[in-house]
């Protein structure tokens, strides 16, 4: 089965400031996406950003980037110029290729954006 | 476009009575997936319809829990016998198809058994 750890239960950065929120996930299959969701106070889970594990190259959205390294399975979020906006509840989600469809979530890392 | 929509958004109800929790997919969305988030977790994959049946159900937690989906658009969670412990958000995503990677999250129920 896999398995996805944030190590991160909070972090906090101010404006305009850049942040890294870790993740680390467990998995035998070599095709699968990856994927940062963020969910502010109104509970809707917000896709961020994702990854095709295939994809050598980084997948980057705006002030949004990750490191993905396949061999770690490591996949990390850089958040740029951060914004008081950001500030939310991130996880990091895993899903196979094939098979059963379902996305399997960490922990989850509080991010808290101060003016 | 609209998104995906749950009702009601909060339901409180007491022990042992039965709940039903409505979620509306993206329009044109065939697959449909029901997660519950506990308070301070991530949440966690029940149940994954394609079109109208349940093609993985080995998330629902015991037989209390049930949900259909029966013209392939609206699903409902249903939850017989309450206990506290069910007390949670249950989250309803939906995706294109099978293998269209994203899937798209409603609002949640919040849900509080008494």
């Amino acid at each position: 089965a896999q398995t996805v750890t944030q190590s991160q239960p909070e972090m906090s950065v101010q404006e305009a400031e850049t942040v890294t929120l870790s993740c680390t996930y467990d998995t035998s299959e070599n095709n699968y996406y990856l994927f940062w969701y963020k969910q502010p106070p109104s509970r809707q889970m917000i896709l961020v950003i994702r990854q095709e594990a295939y994809k050598q190259q980084n997948a980057t959205e705006n002030r949004f980037s990750v490191n993905f390294q396949k061999a770690a399975k490591s996949f990390s979020l850089k958040i740029s110029d951060s914004q008081l906006g950001d500030t939310a509840m991130y996880f990091c989600a895993f899903m196979n290729k094939g098979g059963a469809q379902k996305l399997v979530f960490g922990q989850g890392t509080r991010l808290t954006i101060n003016p | 476009g609209a998104g995906v929509s749950q009702t009601p958004s909060n339901k409180v109800t007491e022990k042992g009575k039965y709940v039903e929790l409505r979620c509306d997919p993206i329009s044109g969305h065939t697959a449909l997936y029901w997660y519950r988030q506990s308070l301070g977790q991530g949440p966690e994959f029940l149940i994954y319809f394609q079109g109208t049946g349940a093609a993985d159900d080995s998330g629902l937690p015991n037989d209390r829990f049930f949900a259909v989906r029966p013209e392939g658009s609206v699903s409902t969670l249903k939850i017989q016998r309450t206990e506290r412990g069910d007390s949670a958000v249950y989250l309803c995503a939906s995706s294109l198809s099978p293998g269209q990677e994203t899937q798209y999250f409603g609002p949640g129920t919040r849900l509080l058994v008494l």
